[in-house]
């Protein structure tokens, strides 16, 4: 399953909303995560199942989709968000993630 | 604190063999399925491996089948990935996730640099 994420990148300022998605090249029901990766670390699991929070993440994180198309949402940017965020889709294996969307201070 | 923490990364020359080694602690580790995700210098994550509960299921990535092994010690909380005839291309960031039935990879560890080169 390919995973197409967009935009590459993106330029915002703090207290900005901002979306970014991912679609995959066939129905995986829902199966789709959104990571946060700053350098240097480890991907951190902010969104599983398109739109569970996971615990510990601010709510300003949302994620909507179904089907092929997701979106991850950010309100109220924080400057603690600029980062690359990356979707997976575990529905079936091979696991594949999009190539990435690098959140930049404009 | 649910944790894993990588070891046994290190300089490997090509053809080479290693064996990296995911310590699971703060969980019940025998419950969950874990995965190998890798991140070469410059490049997004790239799923290599699973392992399901009870080694029942294993899935690789056609970049690593028939090199790579993965493997589990539920007695010990040990998850393994023994690397065998590496390649450049190998080089990488490699990372243990844990795999909830829920979805999402909710666990990792801070990662083990393999570098293959001579």
């Amino acid at each position: 399953i390919q995973m197409t994420q967009s935009p590459p990148s993106l330029s915002a300022v703090v207290g900005d909303r901002v979306n970014m998605t991912c679609r995959a090249s066939q129905d995986i029901r829902g199966d789709l995560g959104w990571y946060q990766q700053k350098p240097g670390k480890a991907p951190k699991l902010l969104i599983y199942a398109t739109s569970n929070l996971q615990s510990g993440v601010p709510s300003r994180f949302s994620g909507t989709g179904s089907g092929t198309d997701f979106t991850l949402t950010i309100r109220r940017l924080q400057p603690e968000d600029f980062a690359t965020y990356y979707c997976l889709q575990d529905f079936s294996f091979p696991y594949t993630f999009g190539r990435g969307t690098r959140l930049e201070i404009k | 604190e649910e944790q894993l923490v990588e070891s046994g990364g290190g300089l490997v020359q090509p053809g080479g063999s290693l064996r990296l080694s995911c310590a699971a602690s703060g969980f019940t580790f025998s419950s969950y399925s874990m995965n190998w995700i890798r991140q070469a210098p410059g490049k997004g994550p790239e799923w290599i491996a699973y392992i399901g509960s009870l080694s029942n299921t294993i899935y690789y990535a056609d970049s690593v089948k028939g090199r790579f092994t993965v493997s589990r010690d539920d007695a010990n909380k040990m998850m393994y990935l023994q690397m065998h005839s590496v390649r450049a291309e190998d080089t990488a960031v490699y990372y243990c996730t844990r795999d909830p039935v829920m979805g999402g990879l909710d666990v990792w560890g801070q990662g083990t640099t393999v570098t293959v080169s001579s």
